[in-house]
């Protein structure tokens, strides 16, 4: 099941910085922290990935703190479009190939 | 570079119907997965196939559920009979590689309603 803690909801306004946070208290070492979202009746999105280090993509930025302990997304310039569920996910170890999706963060993106 | 494709979007059955869902995955991808999302519950996995075989079956509730992958290219899931409880979002993903570091790339969903 999901071992991820999100908050259920955040607001952001349009243009500013939005930093959605994660806490997986429990990942083991071999362990990947997944971020999706999920815009309304669309399918799931992936959007980046990361171990240990920071991540950067055309998307967003994953920051994991040293401990691996909690992490956080981040969009840049956060858009209307940008308003979505966002699913923090960490990636089991073993066969590791099914992703436990928890209720996420829903956020709303304001004019 | 086309994304996952599922057919139909929509579809009402009646409760004790049969319904087929298919999934076409992105060109190349040998790993192909279901999940499914019924009212006010998280999106679970179902099963994953490897090209043609089944990988892991663990997330199939139960017998009325018949993944099928022949010929390793597109996949289909029959529902028989369906319930009402088998109501839902089915999402199908698919990815080139599999294991930890591999992310999967979802379809829109097919939106199951059985009355």
């Amino acid at each position: 099941d999901a071992k991820t803690t999100q908050p259920p909801s955040m607001d952001c306004a349009e243009g500013r910085a939005a930093n959605l946070p994660c806490n997986h208290s429990t990942i083991s070492g071999n362990e990947y922290v997944y971020w999706y979202r999920q815009i309304h009746s669309q399918g799931p999105q992936y959007i980046i990935h990361g171990l240990k280090n920071n991540e950067t993509n055309e998307m967003a930025s994953l920051i994991i703190t040293e401990d691996r302990k909690s992490s956080t997304l981040i969009l840049p310039h956060a858009t209307l479009r940008d308003t979505a569920v966002y699913y923090c996910i960490v990636r089991v170890g073993g066969t590791g190939n099914q992703f436990y999706f928890g209720t996420g963060t829903s956020l709303t993106v304001i004019p | 570079e086309a994304g996952v494709t599922q057919f139909p979007s929509h579809s009402v059955i009646e409760k004790g119907q049969t319904v087929t869902l298919r999934c076409d995955p992105i060109s190349g991808h040998d790993n192909l997965y279901w999940y499914r999302r019924v009212m006010g519950k998280e999106i679970k996995f179902l099963l994953h196939f490897v090209k043609e075989s089944k990988q892991d079956e663990s997330g199939m509730p139960n017998n009325r559920f018949l993944a099928e992958r022949t010929g390793g290219t597109y996949s289909t899931l029959k529902v028989q009979p369906a319930e009402l409880e088998d109501s839902g979002v089915y999402f199908c993903a698919s990815s080139q590689i599999q294991g930890r570091e591999s992310e999967q790339y979802f379809g829109p969903g097919t939106r199951l309603t059985v009355t």
